[in-house]
């Protein structure tokens, strides 16, 4: 069965500590790994998509990467406005887009 | 206006009132989906429309009925819902039906709360 988790569920960072998301995947033809950002009472916000292994993308202080079996979104010196739920979704091999349950981040001044 | 607007950004509903929720985007994108946004839980998709044409009905109850009069506005009627059926419900877009390179444009969502 295709399934996406993310951990942790919830992260609390100081600002300027760095550190890292994980979402781990078992899906039947990857086709694609999207990361998404959602503020409170607002819908998920694009941020990136990677398509193989090895592959790299970043945006201001966030870098995404991606093994065979999961992906990280790195976080280098977050600020308080970096805070927010962090959604991962994998597209498989029937073109379906399966969502893990996110990671909630606070970061602190 | 640009990108996906839904309204109305908050509900409460009885169980056997009759409401529906509008979603409207300004990307000129071709595909348009519900999803269903409970707390702890993975977004679900509900429904999708390409091109105005239902392409997914993810075993949705029939007390959930879509709408799609054109690619630019989507429709969600809601009749005789349960309590267990609130959460934030999202409207989203794509350029096309999640190909490969598909992202997915959310609308702010409609919080539901049926008593």
């Amino acid at each position: 069965e295709d399934q996406v988790t993310q951990s942790p569920e919830a992260l609390r960072l100081q600002e300027g500590e760095s550190s890292s998301l994980n979402c781990s995947y078992t899906v039947s033809g990857l086709r694609g790994l999207f990361w998404y950002r959602q503020d409170p009472g607002k819908g998920p916000e694009f941020l990136f998509t990677l398509y193989s292994a090895g592959e790299e993308k970043e945006k201001e202080r966030l870098k995404a990467t991606l093994t065979k079996k999961e992906s990280f979104l790195h976080i280098t010196a977050p600020k308080p406005e970096d805070s927010a739920t962090y959604l991962c979704a994998v597209q498989a091999g029937t073109d379906k887009l399966i969502f893990g349950t996110g990671t909630r981040l606070q970061v602190f001044p | 206006e640009t990108g996906v607007t839904q309204t109305p950004r908050h509900l409460v509903m009885g169980m056997t009132n009759k409401k529906s929720l509008k979603c409207e985007q300004h990307l000129g994108h071709n595909a348009m989906y519900w999803y269903k946004q409970s707390a702890k839980k993975p977004l679900e998709l509900m429904f999708v429309y390409n091109f105005k044409e239902q392409t997914e009905n993810n075993s949705v109850p029939s007390r959930f009925s879509p709408e799609c009069p054109n690619s630019s506005h989507l429709f969600l009627h809601l009749h005789t819902l349960q309590p267990e059926d609130s959460a934030l419900y999202l409207c989203a877009s794509s350029q096309d039906w999640q190909g490969p390179n598909e992202k997915l444009f959310f609308g702010s969502g409609t919080q539901l709360s049926v008593l």
